[in-house]
């Protein structure tokens, strides 16, 4: 059966820290890996990762795909109370309709 | 930009009532999905369609079927409705080999 776990679950940090978010998966043939950020409604995305060891950046945001150990990285710098939110990580299947295989996501609270 | 709108944002059911769930997506996607989001559990694949008429079971299909009917709607329809099935639905769609999804707001459902 695929899976994908994320840690930690949940996570409380002060405005200005950095964190590292973690996804690893056992899943063996997909298209992509899929980071989404969910606040009180839907899922928006983030990133997508396809090739191993290159890095996706955006503003603060950077991710990184490691095919080898099977995980993937979501690194948020200088956070802020904005970042507060669920992130899930999502792997895309291959074969029709690329669908996709979620992680139950950490709970990020960024406080003052 | 994507476009998904679910139908209801929030609905409350009887137990054993006929339940429908709708979907609309207005940038001529192929593939549409339906998900259910539990705590501790994440996002789980109800069913998907890759083309009108075409359905696919996801994970956890029992006690739901789907239709499509036209390319840009896709129907979540418990047949007859438990209080297991309460839950936030999502609605989500994507082109046909494309990884990344668009989500709809959700549909919080209670079963009373």
């Amino acid at each position: 059966e695929d899976k994908v776990v994320q840690s930690p679950l949940s996570l409380v940090v002060h405005e200005g820290d950095t964190v590292t978010l973690n996804c690893s998966y056992e899943v063996t043939n997909f298209r992509s890996l899929l980071w989404y950020k969910q606040e009180k409604k839907a899922p928006t995305f983030l990133f997508m990762l396809t090739s191993s060891g290159i890095e996706k950046k955006s503003g603060r945001l950077s991710s990184i795909l490691d095919k080898k150990e099977l995980f993937s990285i979501l690194n948020i710098t200088a956070t802020q109370t904005g970042d507060s939110a669920v992130y899930l990580c999502a792997l895309s299947h291959t074969g029709t309709a690329s669908k996709l295989t979620f992680g139950t996501g950490t709970r990020l609270q960024v406080t003052l | 930009d994507v476009k998904v709108t679910q139908s209801s944002r929030y609905l409350v059911k009887r137990t054993g009532e006929k339940v429908f769930l709708e979907c609309v997506q207005d940038m001529d996607h192929e593939n549409m999905f339906w998900y259910r989001q539990d705590p501790g559990l994440g996002l789980r694949l109800i069913y998907f369609s890759y083309d009108v008429k075409m359905k696919e079971k996801g994970d956890i299909p029992e006690g739901y079927s789907v239709s499509r009917e036209k390319k840009e709607r896709f129907s979540l329809i418990l047949e007859s409705a438990s209080t297991n099935q309460t839950s936030m639905y999502l609605c989500a769609s994507s082109l046909l080999t494309a990884s990344e999804a668009f989500f709809g707001q959700g549909t919080r459902l209670t079963v009373v």
